[in-house]
């Protein structure tokens, strides 16, 4: 069983939908959990990042952390064509020496006009 | 633009050679990791380097090393390359200190071994 669980879809939503991507883990010492947009053939975009449990908002995007659960969650609100890449969900320990990320095999996100 | 200079973009080679990949972090990071990106394995840690000095290490085969100069930039050496090193070979960098989350990937080398 791998760490970090996540469907690779392919995910299809209309232009302007509400897009919900989720990983599940395994390691209950994970405290920080990242969200990263991957164009093809493009290195890894940081989207956002959240700090244990809790929920964190950026623009259009919002990362939820339910730790209890191992469970985290990035929604898309009016999703738009551009958005669509593949989303890779990551996580560490958060040492303060180390910082070796753990990724979810990404879902791929299509937005059709 | 993450800031992370990865050189070259695309590599092509034989199996038995040795490559090397370099990266340059962004402006002021001290740590720099480097990920192996493959279909079957999605993206994987190979190690990291803070400093100058190794922090951290992932399934990184033996044949791989790399190495983090005074001027911080990376270099990976892939050697005796076998047929299914072929994949895509990121560096990311951080502030580190507390910062070791919050890592900025380059453009990516993709490396053909035929």
């Amino acid at each position: 069983q791998k760490e970090v669980e996540q469907d690779p879809g392919p995910l299809s939503v209309p232009e302007g939908a509400i897009v919900s991507l989720n990983c599940t883990y395994s390691n209950s010492a994970f405290q920080y959990f990242m969200w990263y947009r991957q164009y093809s053939r493009k290195g890894p975009e940081l989207l956002m990042y959240t700090y244990s449990s809790g929920n964190k908002e950026d623009g259009r995007f919002t990362a939820q952390v339910d730790k209890s659960s191992k469970y985290i969650s990035l929604f898309i609100r009016d999703s738009q064509p551009s958005d669509s890449a593949t989303y890779l969900c990551a996580m560490t320990v958060g040492s303060s020496n180390t910082g070796k990320l753990i990724f979810g095999q990404g879902t791929t996100l299509q937005v059709k006009p | 633009d993450s800031g992370v200079t990865q050189t070259p973009k695309h590599l092509i080679t034989a199996t038995g050679q040795r490559v090397t990949l370099r990266c340059s972090p962004r402006s002021g990071d001290l740590s720099v990791y480097w990920y192996q990106q493959s279909l079957d394995q999605g993206l994987q840690f190979l190690i990291q380097y803070y400093n100058g000095e190794e922090r951290a290490k992932g399934n990184i085969l033996e044949r791989f090393s790399a190495q983090q100069f005074p001027d911080l930039h990376s270099e990976l050496n892939l050697s005796s390359l076998e047929l299914g090193d072929s994949a895509l070979y990121f560096c990311a960098s951080s502030a580190g200190q507390g910062r070791n989350h919050e890592q900025y990937f380059g453009p990516g080398t993709r490396l053909t071994v035929t």
